[in-house]
């Protein structure tokens, strides 16, 4: 079974400020790594993900997630952060064996101040 | 992209009544479609795997008889809440697969929120 650990539940930033969201997760098998992000009363939506092969993925907006299978973490960073950024962001895992059953993390609610 | 349809986004009933949730992939066809739940400032808790043409897989604690899902169609999943209470009130979310898909990435969709006096 997976598990995923999000270590901040929420993370307030100013404008501009690097930031950088935690993520750990544990499992018996190779798995998939993913974050998503969700602005309010809206689905989610796929940030970047992992599946195999190069272990730093970025996103189209600027985010970049390093997997480190030593320290079974997939932390989310962004070097400058917007307002629009503002977020719920959720970090999960999905076994790589074809079952697609994904486990999300709790979140953490990026806040980017003015 | 793969874009994931629900409706209604908001529905509010009366205590004891049944609510029909719909979710539909728009552009693809899912062959696995999943129903999450979530609570507010929490996660996502999945509550069951629905494949077309066959029987939903639940999750443990989730009552089926309660949550009742229907994959009658590629693209389309219906989840009924059966004589909802206050309890029950919450975001609901469904997400597919799409066929081929080898990396378990989830198209979601909206998501519907329930509120139940």
């Amino acid at each position: 079974a997976q598990s995923v650990t999000q270590l901040d539940s929420q993370v307030p930033v100013f404008e501009e400020a690097p930031v950088e969201l935690r993520c750990n997760y544990s499992s018996s098998v190779s798995v998939y790594l993913f974050w998503y992000v969700q602005y309010p009363n809206q689905g989610l939506q796929l940030l970047l993900k992992y599946l195999s092969g190069s272990t730093l993925v970025e996103s189209i907006n600027g985010f970049e997630a390093e997997f480190n299978k030593s320290q079974t973490s997939f932390h989310l960073r962004k070097p400058s952060v917007h307002i629009s950024d503002t977020a719920e962001y959720f970090c999960a895992v999905s076994d790589n064996t074809g079952g697609f059953k994904t486990i999300f993390g709790a979140g953490t609610r990026l806040f980017v101040k003015a | 992209g793969a874009v994931v349809s629900q409706h209604p986004s908001r529905v509010i009933c009366k205590s004891g009544t049944s609510v029909k949730i719909e979710c539909r992939s728009l552009d693809f066809q899912a062959t696995t479609m999943f129903w999450y739940r979530q609570f507010p400032k929490k996660s996502l808790m999945l509550m069951a795997t629905s494949n077309e043409g066959s029987k939903a897989t639940y999750e443990q604690g989730v009552e089926k008889d309660k949550f009742l899902i229907n994959h009658a169609s590629l693209t389309l999943s219906t989840l009924t809440v059966t004589s909802a209470h206050p309890e029950d009130s919450s975001f609901y979310i469904c997400s597919a697969s799409a066929p081929g898909s080898w990396d378990n990435e989830q198209y979601f969709g909206p998501g519907t929120r329930l509120t139940v006096t």
